[in-house]
């Protein structure tokens, strides 16, 4: 079964803390992307790779870092930098850019 | 102009009514066009893409103006369960290349 997948579903950060979201993905797409959606809001860009061993920062990249040494994996971690990293963080993957994205099931973050 | 923007409603309307949405985009050379459909505290999911001439998919038509930049989203026969939020999403950087921009939404709620 071909998919996105995000884990964990939920997570608490105490202050001063670096935490690291998982993402991985079969579907043999070369983009993955992250964002953040605070509530009520749209989705922001946080980083994106269009090919591994390459990443580009988005709109939001501060407090947050990525890595891409694997096709089928991009984490995401939410340093001690981001003073407000309370929302929902999305994982997107897709063929290559500009073409229709896939998303996981997301992970909220929370601050304890 | 903003990149992409949507009416964020809400649109509230009776079941069977027929409801449309529009959305502008800011890059004229943009080719790439999709609505994606987010329920409360889930992932967007693709909806449709949308072509130059037009395409529909059940009950759902999209459309694209390339003169005056926007597409559109109309649905028909309106069932309790298209309540969600409606997102635009066009690509930036023109042509094929670059990112997909997301617009904020448009709300929908289908009312019995």
């Amino acid at each position: 079964d071909g998919g996105i997948t995000q884990s964990p579903k939920y997570l608490f950060r105490k202050e001063g803390q670096n935490v690291t979201l998982s993402c991985e993905q079969n579907l043999n797409h070369d983009a993955m992307y992250w964002y953040r959606q605070d509530p009520g809001q749209g989705l922001r860009l946080i980083y994106y790779s269009q090919i591994v061993n390459d990443f580009q920062k988005g709109d939001i990249a501060e407090g947050y870092s990525v890595s891409r040494e694997k096709k089928e994996s991009f984490p995401l971690t939410v340093t001690s930098a981001q003073k407000n990293p309370t929302a929902f963080y999305l994982c997107a993957s897709s063929i290559r850019s500009a073409q229709p994205q896939h998303f996981g099931d997301g992970t909220r973050l929370s601050i304890l | 102009r903003k990149e992409v923007e949507q009416d964020p409603g809400p649109f509230n309307v009776p079941e069977g009514a027929t409801v449309a949405f529009n959305c502008t985009y800011s890059n004229s050379a943009s080719q790439s066009f999709f609505w994606y459909r987010q329920d409360c505290r889930k992932e967007p999911k693709l909806l449709m893409s949308v072509y130059s001439s037009g395409n529909e998919d059940g009950r759902f038509t999209a459309q694209l103006n390339r003169a005056s930049q926007y597409i559109s989203l109309l649905i028909r026969d309106s069932k309790l369960s298209d309540s969600a939020t409606y997102l635009c999403v066009v690509n930036i950087g023109g042509g094929s290349q670059g990112n997909l921009i997301f617009g904020k939404g448009t709300k929908l709620s289908v009312k019995p």
